[in-house]
């Protein structure tokens, strides 16, 4: 199956920081999309971003399927953008289309 | 604001008891996930769903588990005889298609 590896593992910021989160991938997708988990455990999906560029608000994400790789940017952190941020992905038609791989997570602590 | 539902929240149950957990799709997704949340494992998808019909069930242990889903609007994910070892957090995810996954808040389950 696809292997999905994220970085950094853990990431500690002041609040106002800017940060970048990583995710690599090794075989092509057609389906890419980046999760927030915050610490109440509820998992929001941010982007749904197979491949280009999509901004929302102080967050955007880029993917370039074609090295197999999305980053997440997050802009002007703020506390409430702590937690844990997935990356997700899948390949396939038929039977697994939507069928999604996720990665490990990238734990974010933004402090006062 | 259409949201993907589940009940119980949390379960506490002893060994060898049955467990079912429900999930209320939003109206109109046409795709239903369920997914295994741990600390070792990470999120890991036990099932999902097409028009109803299940097409990957790959994930799951088939001699203890199995997902239904009897209409449109519920399915359910059961686990008989329940071991300590399925002591975890299983979520349920509703869309059209392979496009963006939208998540419950989550059956928290612990098994004494």
């Amino acid at each position: 199956g696809i292997q999905v590896e994220q970085s950094p593992p853990d990431l500690i910021l002041q609040e106002g920081a800017n940060s970048t989160l990583r995710c690599n991938f090794s075989d092509s997708v057609n389906n890419l999309q980046w999760f927030h988990q915050n610490p109440w455990g509820q998992l929001i999906n941010l982007f749904y971003i197979p491949s280009g560029t999509k901004q929302n608000g102080r967050l955007s994400a880029t993917t370039v399927a074609t090295e197999r790789y999305s980053l997440l940017y997050i802009s002007s952190s703020q506390t409430t953008d702590s937690g844990v941020y997935f990356c997700a992905v899948g390949k396939g038609g038929g039977t697994s289309y939507g069928k999604l791989t996720f990665g490990q997570g990238t734990i974010l602590t933004v402090h006062p | 604001d259409a949201r993907v539902t589940q009940t119980p929240r949390h379960k506490v149950t002893e060994m060898g008891q049955e467990v079912t957990m429900r999930c209320q799709p939003i109206l109109g997704h046409n795709t239903v996930f369920w997914y295994r949340q741990t600390m070792m494992q990470g999120l890991e998808l036990l099932a999902y769903f097409r028009n109803r019909a299940p097409l990957d069930d790959s994930g799951m242990p088939k001699d203890r588990f199995s997902a239904e889903m009897p209409d449109a609007t519920l399915a359910t994910l059961k686990i008989q005889p329940s071991e300590p070892r399925d002591s975890a957090v299983y979520f349920c995810a509703s869309g059209l298609g392979g496009g963006t996954q939208y998540f419950g808040p989550g059956t928290r389950l612990t098994v004494l």
